[in-house]
């Protein structure tokens, strides 16, 4: 059964430095998320896109992270620099259409010292 | 605002009991509601959308209007649904999933 895969699956950094995630959606999913889950919370969307065009990041800090899915398969997230508050889990999630169910990854999971 | 509650962090019954998750949400336009459920060690995933009506797991539902509340429920809880379950609210537009999530319950289930 095909599963979104995410790596790595866990990073730990210092603040200040750069870190990216990457994630490999469902082969054939048009639709890929990024959301970030802070502990004891539920997640919360940072960027959507529809194939390689972002339709919603209205939640993305744009000081300090960016996301691209430049052929519109897999995608990556950065943040630069990172900071104290970004320690959290990062997950992907990817749908075949904007309507349809979302499948999510095992996480990366961020922390930053 | 656009706002999901789950007011209870943790809750725990026992086998055979029966189980109610509390879900409120705050929206203004025509809600479109979802139960999500990370079971231990794996990813989350869709338990049951309102609009499919449909019982998961013996797993069902009913989304309020008049309450604003979408509460799951089992009549039998059973040791396999421990687990950590989420409600989640779509406040994207023509139907497109933008969701926003509730904090979370975690269910335990004891013996």
């Amino acid at each position: 059964e095909a599963e979104v895969a995410q790596s790595p699956r866990y990073k730990i950094t210092e603040k200040s430095q750069a870190v990216a995630f990457w994630c490999d959606p469902i082969s054939g999913h048009a639709t890929l998320y990024w959301y970030r889950q802070i502990l004891g919370q539920g997640p919360e969307l940072l960027v959507q896109f529809q194939d390689e065009s972002v339709v919603d990041d209205s939640q993305l800090p744009k000081d300090r992270f960016s996301a691209e899915r430049l052929k519109g398969v897999d995608s990556t997230l950065k943040i630069q620099p990172a900071e104290l508050g970004d320690s959290a889990m990062y997950l992907c999630a990817s749908s075949r259409w904007r309507t349809d169910t979302q499948y999510f990854g095992p996480g990366t999971r961020l922390t930053v010292l | 605002a656009q706002r999901v509650t789950q007011p209870e962090k943790l809750l725990s019954v026992f086998k055979g009991a029966p189980v109610e998750l509390k879900c409120n949400y705050s929206y203004s336009g025509s809600p479109e509601l979802f139960w999500y459920v990370q079971y231990s060690r794996q990813r989350l995933q869709l338990l049951l959308r309102h609009i499919s009506r449909e019982s998961i797991k013996g797993f069902t539902a009913d989304l309020n209007k008049g309450e604003t509340s979408f509460h799951l429920k089992k009549p039998f809880a059973q040791e396999e649904d421990s687990a950590m379950y989420y409600c989640a609210l779509n406040v994207g537009v023509e139907g497109a999933q933008k969701l926003v999530f509730g904090q979370g319950t975690r269910l335990t289930i004891n013996p």
